[in-house]
């Protein structure tokens, strides 16, 4: 195993678009987290996965945004309507419970135009 | 609400020397996880040393130890003998029931 993939590394749209994005975790590891780091500060927790489960979701995240973790494997983002202020780097992360530390993916840089 | 604060935006230190990266954070919980995570430029967030709130012995791992005052609600992260290779962004995180990262500590290493 690698690590945490996700797909695509880069990805420029325009205002008002769809996008989506893929995270693979380490195989075993069964939590997953998304978070969104802009330059500059700490990685912003958007939500995270027990397996299938969605437990936790942050009340900064708007209904425009969206995960799912289908079957405990593969997760994806999926944001509505981008909006310039949603550019940032959106990082995946696993781990193998909650106190263990998390192994992070490269992350996905959003631009929206 | 949990926060983390690193109040040290940017450090530097010599090769070869020692620094100290410091932490804060809230919580009126008793069970939680603390971590410090290293981001060089442009590459992978990894971590590098984790603390059970539980346990009073400090972590240490390698040239990496932390002094963690439960009480004073202070996790520190000392880097001894650094290396070039140490430069990057260093993030305290916090873990219980949610997960929350500080704003970061630049560090960089003199040659």
């Amino acid at each position: 195993d690698t690590g945490v993939s996700q797909d695509p590394r880069h990805k420029i749209t325009k205002r008002g678009q769809n996008v989506t994005f893929r995270c693979d975790p380490i195989s075993e590891h069964n939590r997953l987290y998304w978070y969104r780091q802009t330059l500059g500060q700490g990685p912003e927790f958007l939500t995270y996965f027990q397996n299938e489960a969605q437990l936790e979701k942050s009340r900064l995240l708007s209904d425009r945004f969206s995960a799912e973790r289908p079957k405990g494997s593969f997760s994806t983002l999926e944001i509505q309507r981008t909006e310039q202020g949603d550019s940032a780097m959106y990082l995946c992360a696993s781990s193998l419970g909650g106190g263990l530390g998390q192994f992070f993916g490269p992350g996905t840089r959003l631009t929206v135009l | 609400a949990q926060t983390v604060t690193q109040s040290q935006p940017e450090m530097s230190v010599q090769e070869a020397e020692t620094v100290t990266l410091s932490c804060t954070y809230d919580t009126s919980e008793s069970d939680y996880y603390l971590f410090w995570y290293k981001q060089p430029p442009s590459r992978q967030m990894i971590l590098v040393i984790r603390q059970e709130a539980y346990k009073q012995q400090n972590a240490t791992e390698n040239r990496f130890s932390v002094n963690f005052q439960k009480a004073a609600k202070s996790f520190s992260l000392k880097i001894s003998d650094s290396q070039l290779g140490d430069a990057a962004m260093y993030f305290c995180a916090y873990r219980s029931a949610s997960v929350r990262f500080g704003a970061g500590t630049r560090l960089t290493v003199k040659p």
